[in-house]
């Protein structure tokens, strides 16, 4: 037990379908990451929430959508995903930037994104 | 800008043999240095961590040195068990806290 809680830990969708993945964490923390892997491939940072301000986003397509209505919780919207999106959506969160911290990610155990 | 190398796998050992899974990095900053483990269907956990120069991180038997003269972070341990098998990733926080940087993770088999 991380501290961070995903859900669902698996999902299966079609092209067409409108979904959200949920991420919560319980640690206090300041900063929330959405990460992608892939198999075979590096672990890839789709985006960053400081504060429930989103400080980045490497490039994601827009059928991903990030919401983050409060330090606490992360939200990843899905829409006409591509069956390349299949694959494990990992949530993180941190101290963030400010204060004196060793900096390390706490992750979640991951939702499992199928795309047929 | 900063990046995390580390050893190609897979790599399969036997019970009990010592593990070694070398990591180098490269950094603009004075980073914070981890490992992290990734056991089948799970995220990633936090194994240890060191955050300056000469630390030595430990947890379940396994260390790494924050090595600054030669910007490595080696996993090192004894003797593995079966129950090690995962990926294992090197990372680093630059500045901590703020950037997160990946290696490319480790895959260990541990056969009895």
């Amino acid at each position: 037990e991380t501290g961070v809680t995903q859900t669902p830990r698996h999902l299966v969708m079609g092209m067409t379908n409108k979904k959200s993945l949920k991420c919560e964490q319980h640690l206090g923390h300041n900063a929330m990451y959405w990460y992608k892997q892939s198999a075979k491939k590096p672990l890839e940072l789709m985006f960053v929430y400081n504060f429930k301000e989103q400080t980045e986003n490497n490039s994601v397509p827009s059928r991903f959508s990030p919401e983050c209505p409060n330090s606490s919780h992360l939200f990843l919207h899905l829409h006409t995903l591509q069956p390349e999106d299949s694959a494990l959506y990992l949530c993180a969160s941190s101290q963030g930037p400010s204060g004196s911290n060793t900096g390390e990610l706490f992750f979640g155990e991951g939702s499992r994104l199928t795309v047929l | 800008g900063d990046s995390v190398t580390q050893m190609e796998g897979p790599v399969t050992l036997s019970e009990e043999a010592f593990l070694t899974i070398n990591c180098t990095y490269t950094a603009t900053g004075y980073p914070s240095l981890f490992w992290y483990v990734q056991y089948p269907g799970e995220g990633l956990q936090l194994l240890l961590k060191a955050t300056k120069a000469d630390d030595k991180g430990s947890n379940k038997g396994f260390e790494a040195t924050y090595r600054k003269e030669t910007t490595s972070f080696h996993l090192e341990k004894g003797s593995v068990q079966v129950s090690d098998s995962a990926v294992y990733f090197c990372a680093l926080s630059d500045p901590p806290g703020n950037q997160f940087y990946f290696g490319t993770g480790t895959s260990l088999t541990v056969i009895p």
